[in-house]
């Protein structure tokens, strides 16, 4: 099982759209999460962390579930500036070996008018 | 001004070629890392700094080297550079303090190497 799995996209849904991105890791012990947004050609840039609880951020919503090791990203109202390739990022223990951060694929979303 | 700059930005390099990629940070950030980009992969880390006497091998550390001359510069080398290290490479930075375990990287804009 690789560590951190993506939906394989490319996700096409047009403007006002709800869309749904999962991710799962494979380290049990892994402590923080997070999802970047990479637009094309650009650098990767943190979208928001996840927390335990859940969390929103404006039109974006994020839910972590530990027992399933899975992540979830909501974007509610798409809009075309969404477009982008949203990466999930995982890191683990600290002293473990596996403290830095480990990015999946990347899920591709394209936005249509 | 970008917070993390990567030069060149651009490189076409040949087969058995020694070159370096830079990286400078104004953020004051203690830690530094460089990573892969390949088209189908995630990023993948080469090696990462977490002081200026600190070195560490990431998960790809084959046929690269690095060196922190600084706080703010972290360069990374290919000693002789393959084709199969074409790919998109990111410097970033973090720092602890900022968030403990919810530690934020913040990238460069990418060099894009293409070895011949």
């Amino acid at each position: 099982r690789k560590e951190v799995e993506q939906d394989p996209g490319p996700f096409n849904v047009p403007e006002g759209a709800t869309v749904a991105f999962n991710c799962t890791y494979s380290n049990s012990a892994s402590q923080s999460f997070f999802w970047y947004r990479q637009d094309c050609r650009k650098e990767p840039k943190l979208l928001m962390s996840v927390y335990s609880s859940g969390n929103e951020d404006g039109r974006f919503t994020a839910q972590l579930n530990r027992a399933s090791q899975y992540i979830s990203l909501l974007i509610r109202d798409s809009k075309l500036s969404d477009s982008a390739t949203y990466l999930c990022v995982v890191r683990g223990a600290p002293g473990a070996g596996s403290y830095q951060l480990t990015f999946g694929k990347g899920t591709k979303l394209s936005v249509i008018p | 001004d970008a917070d993390v700059t990567q030069t060149p930005r651009n490189r076409i390099t040949k087969t058995g070629k020694r070159i370096m990629l830079e990286c400078s940070q104004t953020k004051g950030h203690d830690r530094m890392y460089w990573y892969r980009q390949d088209p189908g992969l995630g990023l993948r880390l080469i090696y990462y700094s977490f002081d200026v006497k600190d070195i560490n091998k990431g998960e790809i550390s084959d046929g690269y080297s690095v060196s922190r001359q600084a706080q703010a510069k972290f360069s990374l080398s290919l000693e002789s550079a393959i084709p199969n290290q074409t790919a998109l490479y990111f410097c970033a930075t973090s720092d602890l303090k900022s968030g403990g375990s919810q530690e934020t990287q913040y990238f460069g804009p990418g060099t894009r190497l293409l070895v011949l």
